[in-house]
């Protein structure tokens, strides 16, 4: 079966562009987080949806990022003004529970870079 | 703050050998951990996890060890092969936060190299 996929899977942009990056997580995953991965670090945590409802952004750095999930399965993460120490690898995970002990299963990942 | 790491950030094993990646925590709190493989351009790939509850939990060629009372995690990969290269992360479930997620604490990764 298909697993959670992102697009574009390679983003480069001048700094102050906006820019889109999409998760699409396992058909009928209810949890959705986006995790943000240095080079040689683990993911980490950025933000988090049950269905819906953004429950926890408290891992975001700043109010230039956002995300949403409007119909409670795709989702955006979008992050305005873009800036050089926001190039990274943005990865998308989804499990299948709203509660704690669920596999989260993540996606390829898209690599920002701005230039 | 606390956070999950790792002992080893490199480890170099023969082919056929056996493979101990340990991995400490710091959160006496949390409930879940679990074992990701990343292999280069892919992303963390699923392995074992292992409730609080337990200690030992085996999968196939991997077994999983939890240590509450030293707080030490560690994956034993069996008769290592040349496709278990990767970078191996530990990663832990705190359990709800304030908000009701419940996101992974990651450490910073372990490499393996299979010499063949």
């Amino acid at each position: 079966g298909a697993g959670v996929s992102q697009s574009p899977r390679y983003k480069v942009t001048k700094r102050g562009q906006d820019v889109a990056l999409r998760c699409d997580p396992i058909s009928g995953h209810v949890s959705l987080y986006w995790y943000r991965q240095a080079l040689g670090q683990g993911p980490e945590f950025l933000t988090y949806f049950n269905y819906e409802a953004q429950q926890d952004k408290s891992g975001l750095p700043n109010d230039r990022f956002s995300a949403e999930r409007p119909e409670g399965s795709i989702s955006t993460l979008t992050i305005q003004r873009t800036e050089q120490r926001d190039s990274a690898m943005y990865r998308c995970a989804s499990s299948s529970e709203g509660g704690g002990g669920e596999t989260q299963y993540f996606g390829p990942g898209t690599r920002l870079l701005v230039l | 703050g606390e956070s999950v790491g790792l002992h080893l950030p490199t480890l170099s094993v023969q082919e056929g050998d056996n493979s101990i990646i340990n991995c400490a925590y710091s959160n006496s709190a949390s409930d879940y951990f679990i074992w990701y493989k990343q292999e280069s351009g892919k992303g963390p790939q699923f392995i074992i996890d292992i409730r609080s509850n337990m200690d030992k939990r085996q999968g196939q060629r991997v077994t999983v060890l939890l240590n509450k009372t030293v707080k030490h995690l560690s994956l034993q990969i069996a008769a290592t092969q040349p496709g278990d290269s990767a970078v191996y992360f530990c990663a832990e479930n705190r359990g709800p936060s304030g908000a009701g997620s419940y996101q992974l604490t990651f450490g910073k990764g372990t490499k393996l190299s299979v010499i063949p």
